[in-house]
């Protein structure tokens, strides 16, 4: 089974730094999402990458499949990027339902 | 195109009794996945749907249901309600025949449940 971890759980920093934030997991697998929670609850899907690198505005994600690794990256961060970002991976491979990781909880201070 | 839509927003409900959640897909979308998210095991996947069918399923209790009706429209269903049951219910729909892990996924709003 899958074992997911992010780094870092928590993450404070000033308007227009630049942001990654760290996804780990054990078990090979076909494709990995990044997904978004605001305050609300409400989550949006930001990225399901297989390999290499997918940018979307500010916001990039790249994918190293040898070392089950993928980075999410914010350039020129902004308070409205306040929210938990989350990275999610098939249970095993192959498999189609999906393991959480904890979540980054990003704070952009003005 | 109208997004996911779950009813209703929020529910109180005792001990014992059993709720029902509804929801309804991305008009076209024909996989539904349902995901608990609680302060304490953060989100895990409950079941997915496709074409009527479950297709996987997570480890929760038989207390736990779920169905889906031919417009693709799904029900949850949660029986004898207990205090750890509180929690914000997601679903998901994605495109495509394959399966949510393959699938970008668009969640619903959630549906936010409490126990007392």
């Amino acid at each position: 089974k899958n074992e997911v971890e992010q780094s870092p759980q928590n993450l404070t920093a000033q308007e227009g730094e630049f942001i990654t934030i760290n996804c780990s997991y054990s078990v090979g697998i076909s494709a990995l999402h990044w997904l978004q929670q605001h305050p609300g609850g409400g989550i949006v899907s930001l990225f399901m990458l297989s390999s290499g690198k997918k940018k979307h505005g500010r916001l990039i994600a790249t994918i190293n499949i040898q070392e089950k690794h993928s980075s999410l990256h914010i350039t020129a961060s902004h308070p409205r990027d306040s929210a938990v970002y989350i990275c999610a991976v098939p249970t095993n491979f192959g498999n189609e339902k999906l393991t959480f990781g904890t979540g980054t909880r990003l704070t952009i201070i003005p | 195109k109208a997004g996911v839509t779950q009813t209703p927003r929020y529910l109180i409900k005792t001990r014992g009794q059993q709720v029902t959640l509804s929801c309804s897909p991305i008009s076209g979308h024909r996989s539904v996945s349902w995901y608990q998210q609680t302060p304490g095991q953060g989100l895990q996947f409950l079941f997915e749907y496709f074409s009527e069918t479950q297709r996987n399923k997570g480890n929760f209790p038989g207390r736990f249901s779920g169905r889906q009706f031919s417009n693709s429209r799904s029900e949850m269903n949660v029986s004898t309600l207990e205090l750890g049951d509180s929690a914000l219910y997601l679903c998901a729909s994605s495109p495509g025949a394959a399966g949510g892990s393959y699938n970008e996924q668009f969640f619903g709003p959630g549906t936010r449940l409490t126990v007392l």
